[in-house]
């Protein structure tokens, strides 16, 4: 079975600070991992996946598939960064279904 | 465009009642996915369509939980005798790509369901 996990519920960051939210998963084979974003009042929606390998609003996220972690850094956080991430894995392939974890709610203050 | 329109927003049930929600994917998208996100966790895939055939319903709770395309377009998913752990939001999803293009599925704004 696949399972992500994201340890920290709420993340508090002042303005300008680096930011970091873990993301850790559990699963046998090779799989995609990304990260979705939920601003206030809005849909989720992509940020990032580890296949591109790109950098979305200064967000970066590296697979460390040693550690089976996913996490999501960005070096100086901005005040509209605040929103809630979830973390989410597909098990590659034509696999269609993502399993999400629980989400960390990320709050910047200015 | 609109992007995935859902409805109602919100809906309010009476424990046993049944109830319908529907999605309107972007025009054009043959994939739809239903998710169940209950309140403080993340989104739990329900169910997949790709055009009028449902392909996966593996992540139906219950037969109580019942969804369906019948044109390939509009998704309806039903729920027959409301539970209160039933109460959370639903979201759908829709990809103009078949099976797996994450980085193309966008989701609707969710029916908020709460069962009383």
């Amino acid at each position: 079975a696949q399972r992500v996990t994201q340890p920290e519920k709420l993340l508090s960051v002042f303005k300008g600070a680096p930011v970091e939210l873990k993301c850790n998963y559990s699963y046998s084979g090779s799989p995609e991992l990304f990260w979705y974003v939920q601003y206030s009042r809005q849909r989720l929606q992509l940020l990032l996946r580890h296949i591109s390998r790109e950098s979305i609003k200064g967000f970066t996220a590296d697979l460390n598939k040693g550690e089976t972690s996913f996490h999501l850094k960005k070096p100086f956080a901005q005040e509209e960064d605040s929103a809630m991430y979830y973390c989410a894995l597909s098990s590659g392939g034509s696999n269609y279904k993502l399993t999400f974890g629980k989400g960390t709610l990320l709050t910047v203050n200015p | 465009g609109a992007g995935v329109s859902q409805s109602p927003r919100y809906k309010v049930a009476k424990r046993g009642q049944d109830v319908a929600l529907r999605c309107d994917p972007i025009s054009g998208h043959v994939s739809l996915f239903w998710y169940q996100q209950a309140l403080g966790q993340g989104p739990e895939f329900l169910t997949y369509f790709q055009n009028e055939a449902q392909l996966d319903k593996s992540g139906l709770p219950s037969d109580r939980f019942f969804a369906e395309r019948p044109e390939g377009s509009v998704s309806t998913l039903k729920i027959q005798r409301t539970q209160q752990e039933d109460s959370a939001v639903y979201l759908c999803a829709s990809s103009s790509f078949p099976r797996a293009r994450h980085e193309k599925l966008f989701f609707g704004s969710g029916t908020q369901l709460s069962v009383l």
